[in-house]
């Protein structure tokens, strides 16, 4: 089957640096993203990764492993503002996003 | 990056009433749509995928005559939620693919239905 995962919560301390970890198993894998969901609201794009290594985006960077199942999302330089769930999800052959519960990041001053 | 809207953004409507949300593509055409659902606290639910003039694809367990789809368009799909009940209310968020080389997803700022 298919399965996601990641912790379900994670606290950090502001303008420190956060790791979220990911692991997954789908049928086909044609990439992965990771989105931010504030409480309440849609989910919004941080990143995608096709092929293994580390993609940087300003304060936020993700690595993917693709024989290992593994990605994990960095956020350097943590504000308050990046309290919210962050949501792994990897792209199976037919194109589809699979979802996990994510994983809730409670930033504390 | 690409623009989804989704109308209403929360509707609270009687038990047995049914409920239509709109979810439109601003600058760009989709050809493909989802439908998802998430409760409180739960990862977001596939409902249904919904290709342009034709039938939507249902996922096992959601029942397509409750959550009728339509997507008569590149830009606009809808979502009726027919003969609501307190049990539907949650958080309907569509999203539109591009269909480019990335196949991301957009999302839209998703509608809160309060079934009373």
């Amino acid at each position: 089957g298919q399965n996601i995962d990641q912790p379900t919560e994670m606290t950090a301390t502001e303008g420190a640096i956060v790791q979220i970890n990911c692991t997954y198993q789908t049928s086909g894998f044609n990439g992965l993203f990771w989105y931010q969901q504030h409480a309440g609201e849609a989910p919004t794009f941080l990143s995608y990764n096709v092929l293994d290594g580390l993609e940087e985006k300003g304060r936020f960077s993700s690595f993917l492993s693709r024989s290992k199942g593994y990605s994990y999302l960095l956020l350097k330089e943590l504000q308050m503002k990046d309290s919210a769930s962050y949501l792994c999800a990897p792209m199976d052959s037919n194109y589809q996003l699979i979802w996990g519960a994510g994983t809730k990041l409670i930033i504390k001053p | 990056g690409a623009v989804v809207s989704q109308h209403p953004s929360r509707v609270i409507c009687k038990s047995g009433t049914s409920v239509k949300i709109e979810c439109r593509s601003l600058d760009f055409q989709a050809t493909t749509m989802f439908w998802y659902r998430q409760f409180p606290k739960q990862s977001l639910m596939l409902m249904a995928t919904s290709n342009e003039g034709s039938k939507a694809t249902y996922e096992q367990g959601v029942e397509k005559d409750k959550f009728l789809i339509n997507h008569a368009s590149l830009t606009l799909s809808t979502l009726t939620v027919t003969s609501a009940h307190p049990e539907d209310s949650s958080f309907y968020i569509c999203s539109a693919r591009t269909g480019d080389e990335y196949n991301e997803q957009f999302f839209g700022p998703g509608t809160r239905l309060t079934v009373l």
